[in-house]
């Protein structure tokens, strides 16, 4: 059973548009999330992540924000560039363990 | 700097073979994973170990498979007799401590074909 889920394979997105990638999870004891980009025939690469003791965090032209309410967490990308294009990856952890548990991914496509 | 690096980067072998994939984690990470990536199943963790010992195995698909890490600079993920579902992209991933808000480093893997 998967405890994180992302429930769009891909997503396409107009060059300089906002670009905002989902990420749902079921076990409310987690308390770190990250995302992570991947480009074809490259291993994922850290992106960005938040701690869930803060509902927002920024990072340039990526922005996370965390729902704990609603279990939620999505990706913000302005503006969404042709570079941006790839699969990205949501994770969960908890905070005292490695173990990472990794969302099926969505494919952003941003067209120039 | 040198990220973590894994061969083969293409591996093609029949059924019944012995196959082994080998990674070497960023100098001074203490954390190293094996995670495979299917279609059906995404990016799924096989095993992880912390200086060198095994802590999570829960991944491990069965007796066919099976890691080591004899020391901080190399670990190896064997599959003996290889099967045709064993076919996936295979990483390996390293990090520096054991919490989970250290992000993990990933190689870029190994794309396994069994025929």
């Amino acid at each position: 059973d998967q405890q994180v889920k992302q429930n769009s394979p891909s997503l396409s997105v107009q060059e300089g548009r906002i670009s905002i990638l989902n990420c749902d999870y079921t076990n409310s004891m987690f308390d770190y999330f990250l995302w992570y980009k991947k480009y074809p025939a490259e291993g994922p690469t850290f992106l960005i992540s938040i701690s869930s003791i803060k509902d927002k965090n920024e990072d340039g032209r990526f922005t996370v924000f965390l729902n704990k309410s609603a279990k939620h967490l999505s990706l913000h990308i302005v503006p969404s560039q042709p570079g941006d294009s790839a699969v990205y990856f949501c994770a969960a952890s908890l905070y005292n363990f490695n173990k990472f548990y990794f969302g099926s991914g969505t494919k952003l496509n941003v067209k120039p | 700097d040198a990220g973590v690096i894994q061969s083969p980067r293409h591996e093609v072998t029949e059924m019944g073979q012995e196959v082994t994939l080998r990674c070497k984690p960023i100098s001074g990470h203490n954390s190293l994973f094996w995670y495979r990536q299917t279609m059906m199943r995404g990016l799924e963790l096989l095993i992880y170990f912390n200086n060198n010992v095994p802590i999570d195995d829960s991944g491990m698909p069965e007796d066919r498979f099976s890691a080591k890490m004899p020391n901080a600079s190399f670990s190896t993920l064997k599959i003996q007799p290889s099967e045709p579902r064993d076919s996936a992209v295979y990483f390996c991933a390293s990090s520096l401590g054991m919490g989970g808000n250290q992000p993990q480093h990933f190689g870029d893997g190994t794309r396994l074909s069994i025929l």
